[in-house]
């Protein structure tokens, strides 16, 4: 495997169910990230782990409830979602040096759709 | 806080012709990194091209180059000899001296590249 593994790649549920997303990077970064890409709008970071310590989120609501165990793994657990978080969630990774900048590497992403 | 502007919803290119994609930045940083994605209709983010702030030269890839105007603060990105295969989502990104990498998108170009 190599890369940036997303599962699953579609998930339709329910507004009162709980589901979790998966992401794996087989690349050796230190930073894990996940991004909300909806309809007509700029994708939105939502989450970065940098050594398996959360060090930003940007605003999401509590229904939305990241995890990283550790540097390869990020899950990001779903519950009572709305009709609007329905969107392509796109998880990345990248190795962080302290001033230089690195390119982040994405998955393919888990479509989502809320009923 | 930063910004990235894409002005072309969409652009149309024959196929082996040169085409320019537009991008300009806003951010108050003296260091920063400027990245460009390409994502085609399956949903993954791929990392085309990568231009450092302090960066003299223009950066290059194969048939993707960026067009670094720091001045003018843009960053345009320019593909040479389209292929039918280039026909996707671009979107320009830029990372800030944040310490770790927090990615700011643009809202895309769509590029349809005709035979």
């Amino acid at each position: 495997e190599t890369g940036v593994t997303q599962t699953p790649r579609h998930l339709v549920m329910g507004m009162t169910n709980k589901k979790s997303l998966k992401c794996e990077q087989h690349l050796g970064h230190n930073a894990m990230y996940w991004y909300k890409q909806s309809a007509k709008k700029p994708l939105e970071l939502m989450f970065v782990y940098s050594l398996e310590e959360r060090v930003e989120n940007n605003s999401v609501p509590s229904r939305f409830s990241p995890e990283c165990p550790n540097s390869s793994h990020l899950f990001l657990h779903l519950h009572t979602l709305q009709p609007e978080d329905s969107a392509l969630y796109l998880c990345a990774s990248s190795q962080e040096y302290r001033g230089v900048y690195q390119p982040q590497h994405f998955g393919d992403g888990t479509r989502l759709s809320i009923l | 806080a930063q910004k990235i502007t894409q002005t072309q919803p969409g652009m149309f290119v024959q196929e082996k012709e040169a085409v320019t994609l537009d991008c300009t930045y806003d951010t108050s940083d003296q260091s920063y990194g400027l990245f460009w994605y390409k994502q085609p209709s399956s949903g993954e983010m791929i990392f085309l091209i990568y231009q450092g702030s302090y960066d003299e030269q223009n950066a290059t890839e194969g048939r993707y180059s960026l067009n670094f105007q720091k001045a003018r603060k843009s960053a345009n990105l320019v593909i040479s000899a389209s292929q039918l295969g280039d026909s996707a989502m671009y979107f320009c990104a830029m990372a800030g001296n944040t310490g770790f990498q927090k990615l700011v998108f643009g809202t895309g170009t769509r590029l349809l590249v005709s035979p």
